[in-house]
């Protein structure tokens, strides 16, 4: 089974569309987040989402707007796409313990804007 | 900003030890250190993490020196499968990863 799931896998679309991106854990964790990896594949954290309510948003456009329906699900949701919004999407889900907490990353989904 | 400093690239001959070298002088008491590996074109894969004592799983083995300033991970007998770049990561709670640049590793038949 796969812990954390994401479609689509591609995306390709031109400028200014509006696009979503899903992402799905069976993991049972209270804890999911989005990372961009752009073209010099820095990977970067861009949103982290705890319990359906959102903990952390680095300075991201307010054109991305994520929305978690249950603690399962986290989406993003993109308006008005740009050139410099290709790059890689990954989900990440987590669970904190007494010990660390360990991420499980998606398979990312590869937008391209023309 | 990553907290750790790593270098660039390395090579390890395919079945030998890949000792991956990582320092962290400013790591905080309750910071742990992580490791992640990201395959060509697959998310970030965890592969161990440990606060101050050594520790291993099936994958790799985690030297962390007394004074927590410095760590190495190490992959016993390293395949080609094991060609990514490996991240070293400090951090505590339940709070994002901070990627740094890693380290390419690279395994050579």
């Amino acid at each position: 089974d796969t812990a954390v799931s994401q479609t689509p896998k591609y995306l390709v679309t031109q400028m200014g569309n509006d696009k979503s991106i899903k992402c799905e854990q069976n993991l049972g964790h209270d804890t999911m987040y989005w990372y961009k990896q752009d073209s010099k594949k820095f990977l970067k954290i861009m949103f982290s989402y705890n319990n359906k309510e959102l903990i952390i948003n680095e300075t991201v456009p307010n054109r991305f707007s994520p929305k978690s329906p249950d603690k399962a699900h986290l989406n993003l949701h993109i308006n008005s796409l740009e050139l410099g919004d290709s790059a890689v999407y990954f989900c990440a889900s987590s669970q904190a313990g007494v010990a660390g907490e360990t991420q499980y990353f998606g398979p990312g989904t590869r937008l391209l804007v023309l | 900003d990553a907290k750790t400093t790593q270098p660039t690239s390395m090579d390890c001959a395919e079945g030998r030890a890949a000792n991956l070298p990582c320092n962290h002088s400013t790591i905080s008491g309750n910071e742990y250190v992580y490791w992640y590996r990201q395959i060509h074109s697959q998310g970030p894969q965890y592969i161990i993490h440990g606060l101050k004592n050594n520790e291993t799983n099936e994958m790799a083995s985690l030297i962390i020196t007394e004074d927590r300033k410095s760590s190495t991970l190490i992959l016993p007998h390293a395949t080609l499968r094991d060609t990514a770049v490996y991240y070293c990561i400090v951090k505590s709670g339940n709070t994002p990863l901070v990627f740094g640049k890693g380290t390419r590793l690279s395994v050579i038949a």
